[in-house]
């Protein structure tokens, strides 16, 4: 079956470093990758998107790989800070002629002050 | 600018009942889509408006969702005789066109309760 799996438990960290979090997938082969943040009782908010022929995009403390060899996407918040925490989720584009998003079910991130 | 906003914020609605969730997309924005999202998942996709076609419909759980678009600006999405599995989070989201590498902007939700 198609799947895209993120951390399932909450990722819990010190303020100041850097959190890393996972997106995998199988059976796709998406042409770009999204992150985006949601906070409780509000729609995600876009973060980054990153194409199939990029490996790595960087935007201020935020960084995102893509690997498709590994059918893997990870995400980076550097310098964390406790306004950082929030349920991150990764999506795949598996259309791209509607721009159609596949979600991930998200990973939780506590950043302790 | 305004960003996507939809109408009720909450709706707790008896099984039986109909019920309509609006959608005001970003001005200008072609592409509309709805997801459903339950507790502790992501949000899951629906259907796809491109202006007022509705291209793609293949998310809808079954044949008591209808959504439409009729002048390519507000959508509305109905449920008719609500069962308690159709208790999630409604998103609305829009995009500026289609075809190409295009964020989703997505509005605040419609939390539905079905008793």
């Amino acid at each position: 079956s198609q799947k895209i799996e993120q951390n399932s438990e909450a990722l819990n960290i010190q303020e100041g470093k850097t959190a890393t979090l996972t997106c995998n997938y199988t059976n796709y082969s998406p042409a770009y990758l999204q992150w985006y943040r949601q906070d409780p009782g509000r729609g995600p908010v876009f973060l980054l998107l990153i194409r199939e022929n990029e490996k790595e995009k960087r935007k201020e403390r935020l960084k995102v790989t893509f690997d498709t060899t590994l059918k893997q996407s990870l995400f980076h918040i550097t310098a964390s800070q406790p306004a950082d925490s929030a349920t991150y989720l990764c999506a795949l584009d598996i259309d791209g002629a509607t721009n159609k998003l596949i979600f991930g079910t998200g990973t939780l991130l506590a950043v302790q002050p | 600018g305004a960003g996507v906003s939809q109408s009720p914020r909450y709706k707790v609605a008896k099984r039986g009942q109909d019920v309509a969730l609006r959608c005001d997309p970003i001005s200008g924005h072609v592409s509309l889509f709805w997801y459903q999202q339950a507790l502790g998942q992501g949000p899951e996709f629906l259907t796809y408006f491109q202006n007022e076609a509705q291209l793609d419909k293949s998310g809808l759980p079954s044949d008591r969702f209808f959504a439409e678009r009729p002048e390519g600006s507000v959508s509305t999405l109905k449920i008719q005789r609500t069962q308690q599995e159709d208790s999630a989070v409604y998103l609305c989201a829009s995009s500026l066109v289609q075809g190409v590498y295009n964020e989703q902007f997505f509005g605040p939700g419609t939390r539905l309760t079905v008793l």
